[in-house]
């Protein structure tokens, strides 16, 4: 888990509040990613950086707004979530985007939205 | 819609046994699959990946695909009960950097 870290570990917010999950990895990796996983969903892609670049949007509400100023650091902001929001955020990176058997995951924001 | 199958189970096998988890996947163009265990409150962590026909071994673990079937397994010989997690069986489209999971597999590993 040291690999990619992810802060904060739990997150409790309101519909109306603004806040950030944020993502690092120590791993030289050119690509990140964001997961949500809820409760007896499967594991969804939200969105796929390249080299800092946005390659992927998986149909995610604009109240997601990702941000990746470099190749280490990655950024989940939030803002008037819903309730059906509330789930475990992971954040992955891999060498690639293409090399995903390399793909190593963050031990994620547990994000519960009141 | 591309979907991966998995029994959500619990499925409940005694230590020492042979435990087997099995995955089906509608996307005929998927070409890599692989097997994450996630821990209770744990990220998913990459077990096993594979690519090709048939089995791939490695150590206690043995993945098993059947593209024709559409059908992906894993099996654990030897279980332990630290091998109580739940098993994510993933499917990557060539060319694709999407992955599509499976709800996953909670296996427990019974002393």
């Amino acid at each position: 888990e040291t690999g990619v870290t992810q802060t904060p570990r739990h997150l409790v917010m309101g519909m109306t509040n603004k806040k950030s999950l944020k993502c690092e990895q120590h791993l030289g990796h050119n690509a990140m990613y964001w997961y949500k996983q809820s409760a007896k969903k499967p594991l969804e892609l939200m969105f796929v950086y390249n080299f800092k670049e946005q390659t992927e949007n998986n149909s995610v509400p604009s109240r997601f707004s990702p941000e990746c100023p470099n190749s280490s650091h990655l950024f989940l902001h939030l803002h008037t979530l819903q309730p059906e929001d509330s789930a475990l955020y992971l954040c992955a990176s891999s060498p690639t985007p293409g090399l995903l058997y390399e793909q190593y995951f963050g031990p994620g924001t547990r994000l519960t939205v009141t | 819609q591309k979907e991966v199958e998995q029994n959500s189970g619990p499925l409940s096998v005694p230590e020492g046994a042979i435990a087997s988890l099995n995955c089906t996947y509608s996307d005929r163009g998927s070409q890599s699959f692989f097997w994450y265990r996630q821990y209770s409150g744990k990220s998913p962590e990459l077990i096993m990946s594979i690519y090709s026909n048939g089995d791939k071994e490695d150590g206690r673990f043995t993945a098993q695909l059947n593209k024709a079937s559409q059908y992906v397994s894993l099996l654990i010989r030897d279980s332990q009960p630290s091998d109580s997690a739940t098993y994510l069986c993933a499917a990557q489209e060539r060319g694709n950097e999407k992955l599509t999971f499976g709800t996953g597999t909670r296996l427990t590993i019974i002393p």
